[in-house]
């Protein structure tokens, strides 16, 4: 499974636009790219999936460049319920496990 | 919205003895999962179950620990003799044929050993 790098945490203020950036430079080409988001004493949360360029939905977008060796997910106008911990990860879905790394701590503030 | 159910949401035990933690998948899902969560750590991947059986396991999943899908809704992890380094939320997760790459996971159950 390809390894993942994210920020460890991020800060940001409600309504402004965050953009989480993870590295997967070694993503294999049948690899798609999913983030999970994380309450505290919570069960890991489906966010978006996508495979290459733009995929959104009614949460999020994920922009993923045309090499994939990076993917960003954009939370729009983001509230102090936003406020969580953002995990990446990469696998080619006929894998079973899912790998979390640390992923990112995002906190916005009022 | 369909979602995966847990209880207990929390267990308490004693060190030696067995407990039982149980998940109800979302209902037309095939394929099933345990995690488990230390305290400020990682999520970590224990099992995963297709067709009535183990179809991976992690390092953790030692013979302490079983899992069982008993009738057609619920899916359950044994631990036979509890120590305490196995306190940590335990979640179960399921995805479906069409799109097994995405996970639904269930709310967990916070496990303490004393």
């Amino acid at each position: 499974l390809a390894k993942t790098t994210q920020p460890i945490s991020m800060d940001s203020y409600e309504g402004q636009e965050v953009n989480i950036t993870c590295s997967h430079n070694n993503i294999a080409t049948n690899d798609y790219i999913t983030w999970y988001q994380q309450f505290p004493s919570q069960g890991p949360r489906f966010i978006i999936q996508g495979y290459k360029t733009k995929v959104t939905n009614e949460v999020a977008s994920l922009f993923i460049p045309a090499d994939r060796k990076s993917s960003t997910l954009s939370l729009p106008r983001v509230s102090l319920s936003d406020t969580a911990v953002y995990y990446c990860l990469v696998g080619d879905g006929g894998t079973d496990k899912l790998i979390f790394g640390t992923g990112t701590r995002l906190q916005v503030f009022p | 919205e369909p979602e995966v159910t847990q209880t207990p949401s929390h267990q308490v035990t004693q060190m030696g003895q067995e407990v039982i933690l149980r998940c109800v998948p979302i209902s037309n899902h095939l394929y099933f999962y345990w995690y488990r969560q230390i305290l400020g750590q990682k999520v970590e991947f224990l099992v995963s179950f297709y067709n009535n059986e183990i179809s991976e396991k992690s390092e953790i999943f030692d013979d302490q620990f079983s899992v069982e899908r008993p009738d057609g809704s619920n899916f359950t992890l044994k631990i036979r003799s509890t120590k305490l380094e196995d306190s940590a939320m335990y979640f179960c997760a399921s995805s479906g044929l069409a799109d097994q790459e995405t996970q639904y996971f269930g709310p967990g159950t916070r496990l303490l050993v004393l």
